[in-house]
C-alpha cells in the first residue's frame, strides 16, 4: 500500500525553528516529486514547497522562500521541511503528498499523508 | 502568481441533484487544473487532473471540463458521502496555487 507519514509538529515560539519528516512506503520514492501543503486552522489549502524526484529542483510559496528548505534523503525515503524563523501565521496542519506521474507537477498529487500540527505561538 | 477563484462558496442540494462548481483563474492555465474533495477531518483526495482526467478509482459521477481560464467539476448525481469541501488547484506555473474551496451540503 501506497503510505505517506508526516511526523514533527509540534508548539514552537515565533522565531523558533521546527523540521517536519514525512515518511514514505509503498513506491519507489526516488522516481516521484514530493509537495509540502499545508492548511491554517479553518481555512482553504495553501501550497507551500515542492523537490523534484532527484532533489535537483526545489520551489517554494513566496511566503515561505527564505526561511524553509525542503529536502529528501532517497536512501531512507523521507521527504523533510526544515522550517525557520516561524511566524504565527505559520500555524497549519502541514500535509505531504506525491506527484501522481513521477515529475510531471501537471497530473496533481495523488497520495497525501494524514498531516502534522504545526503551532506557532508564544 | 495565479489567483484561482472558486463558486459558489457553499452549494445546498438533495441527493441526486446535479453539482455544478466552478472555478476561474486570474490567467490562463491552459488544462493544468485538478480538483480535490476533503471531507471533514481528512486530508484532500484527488478527484481530477489535467482539467478532465479521473484519478484512479474515482467514481465516474465525478468529471472535470474547461481549460484556458474557466473550469467547472460537475457531480452528476449527489450522494450523502459527497459532503465535503472541493478545491482547484492549478500547475500552470509556480508558486502552485488553490481556490478557496466550494462547500457542498446535502440537504
Amino acid at each position: 500500500e501506497v503510505q505517506l507519514l508526516e511526523s514533527g509538529g509540534a508548539l514552537v515560539q515565533p522565531g523558533g525553528s521546527l523540521r517536519l519528516s514525512c515518511a514514505a512506503s509503498g513506491f519507489i520514492f526516488s522516481r516521484y516529486a514530493l509537495t509540502w501543503v499545508r492548511q491554517a486552522p479553518g481555512k482553504g489549502l495553501d501550497w507551500v514547497s515542492g523537490i523534484s524526484g532527484s532533489g535537483g529542483a526545489t520551489f517554494y510559496a513566496d511566503s515561505v522562500r527564505g526561511r524553509f528548505t525542503v529536502s529528501r534523503d532517497n536512501s531512507k525515503n523521507t521527504l523533510y521541511l526544515q522550517m525557520d524563523s516561524l511566524r504565527v501565521e505559520d500555524t497549519a496542519v502541514y500535509y505531504c503528498a506525491k506527484y501522481t506521474y513521477g515529475d510531471d507537477v501537471r497530473t496533481g498529487f495523488d497520495i497525501w499523508g494524514q498531516g502534522t500540527t504545526v503551532t506557532v505561538s508564544s | 502568481e495565479i489567483v484561482l477563484t472558486q463558486s459558489p462558496a457553499t452549494l445546498s442540494l438533495s441527493p441526486g441533484e446535479r453539482a455544478t462548481l466552478s472555478c476561474r483563474a486570474s490567467q490562463s492555465v491552459r488544462s493544468f487544473l485538478a480538483w480535490y474533495q476533503q471531507k471533514s477531518g481528512q486530508a484532500p483526495r484527488l478527484l481530477i487532473y489535467a482539467a478532465s482526467k479521473r484519478a484512479t478509482a474515482i467514481p465516474a459521477r465525478f468529471s472535470g471540463s474547461g481549460s484556458g481560464t474557466d473550469f467547472t467539476l460537475t457531480i452528476s448525481s449527489l450522494e450523502p458521502e459527497d459532503l465535503a469541501v472541493y478545491y482547484c488547484q492549478q500547475s500552470e506555473s509556480w508558486p502552485l496555487t488553490f481556490g478557496g474551496g466550494t462547500k457542498v451540503q446535502i440537504k
